[in-house]
C-alpha cells in the first residue's frame, strides 16, 4: 500500500524557517517524481514544487522561488521542503504527492502537515 | 501563472448529472492533454479521479468522466450519489517551468 506521511509543520514567526519531511513507503520511491502542494485555510490547491526521480530536475512556483528548497534522499525514501523567509501568506496545509508519467500532480497524496506563520 | 477558472459551485439531485468546467489557456489546458481532476472531502487529502483528460485510475467509478475542447476541460459526474458531495479541482500541466496549475475549485452539493 502506497503511503506518504508528512511531518515538520508547526507555528513559526514571520521570517523564520521550517523543514518539512515526507516519508514514503509501499512503492519504489526512487522511481517516482514528487511534488509539494499547499492549501491555505479555506482556499484552493496551489502547486509549490517538483523534483524528478533522481533529484536532478527541480521546479518552483514563482511564489516560493528563492525561499523554498525541495530535495530528496532516495536511500531514506524521503522528500523534504526547506522553507526560509516565511511569510504570513505561506500559512497552509502542505501535502506531498507522488507524480507519474501521466503528468499528474499526485496519484497518491499524504494527509498533509499544517504550517502557520504568525507572530 | 493564473489559476484555471472553475465555477464556485454546482449541484444536482441524487441520480442526476452535474458537469464542472475548467477554463485555461493555450499554455496549459489547451496546449496539453494532461488535465487531471481531484476530489477533496472536508479535512481530507485530494484524491485523483481523472488523468490525461479522460482516463480513470483503478477504483474510480465510471460515473466520473472527463473531456476537453480547446482551452476548456470538463468533469461530469453521472448518477450523483451522496458521497460525491465534495470540492473538485482541475489541474493541468503547464510546461516545464510553470509545471502545474490548479483550478479555483468547485463545491458540488447533492441536493
Amino acid at each position: 500500500e502506497v503511503q506518504l506521511v508528512e511531518s515538520g509543520g508547526g507555528l513559526v514567526q514571520p521570517g523564520g524557517s521550517l523543514r518539512l519531511s515526507c516519508a514514503a513507503s509501499g512503492f519504489t520511491f526512487s522511481s517516482y517524481e514528487m511534488n509539494w502542494v499547499r492549501q491555505a485555510p479555506g482556499k484552493g490547491l496551489e502547486w509549490v514544487s517538483y523534483i524528478s526521480s533522481s533529484g536532478s530536475t527541480i521546479y518552483y512556483a514563482d511564489s516560493v522561488k528563492g525561499r523554498f528548497t525541495i530535495s530528496r534522499d532516495n536511500a531514506k525514501n524521503s522528500l523534504y521542503l526547506q522553507m526560509n523567509s516565511l511569510r504570513a501568506e505561506d500559512t497552509a496545509v502542505y501535502y506531498c504527492a507522488r507524480g507519474n508519467t501521466a503528468m499528474v500532480t499526485g496519484d497518491y497524496w499524504g494527509q498533509g502537515t499544517l504550517v502557520t506563520v504568525s507572530s | 501563472q493564473s489559476a484555471l477558472t472553475q465555477p464556485p459551485s454546482a449541484s444536482g439531485s441524487p441520480g442526476q448529472s452535474v458537469t464542472i468546467s475548467c477554463t485555461g489557456t493555450s499554455s496549459d489546458v489547451g496546449g496539453y492533454n494532461y488535465v487531471s481532476w481531484y476530489q477533496q472531502h472536508p479535512g481530507k487529502a485530494p484524491k485523483l479521479m481523472i488523468y490525461e483528460v479522460s482516463k480513470r485510475p483503478s477504483g474510480v467509478p465510471d460515473r466520473f468522466s472527463g473531456s476537453k475542447s480547446g482551452n476548456t476541460a470538463s468533469l461530469t459526474v453521472s448518477g450523483l450519489q451522496a458521497e460525491d458531495e465534495a470540492d473538485y479541482y482541475c489541474s493541468s500541466y503547464a510546461g516545464s517551468n510553470t509545471r502545474y496549475v490548479f483550478g479555483t475549485g468547485t463545491k458540488v452539493t447533492v441536493l
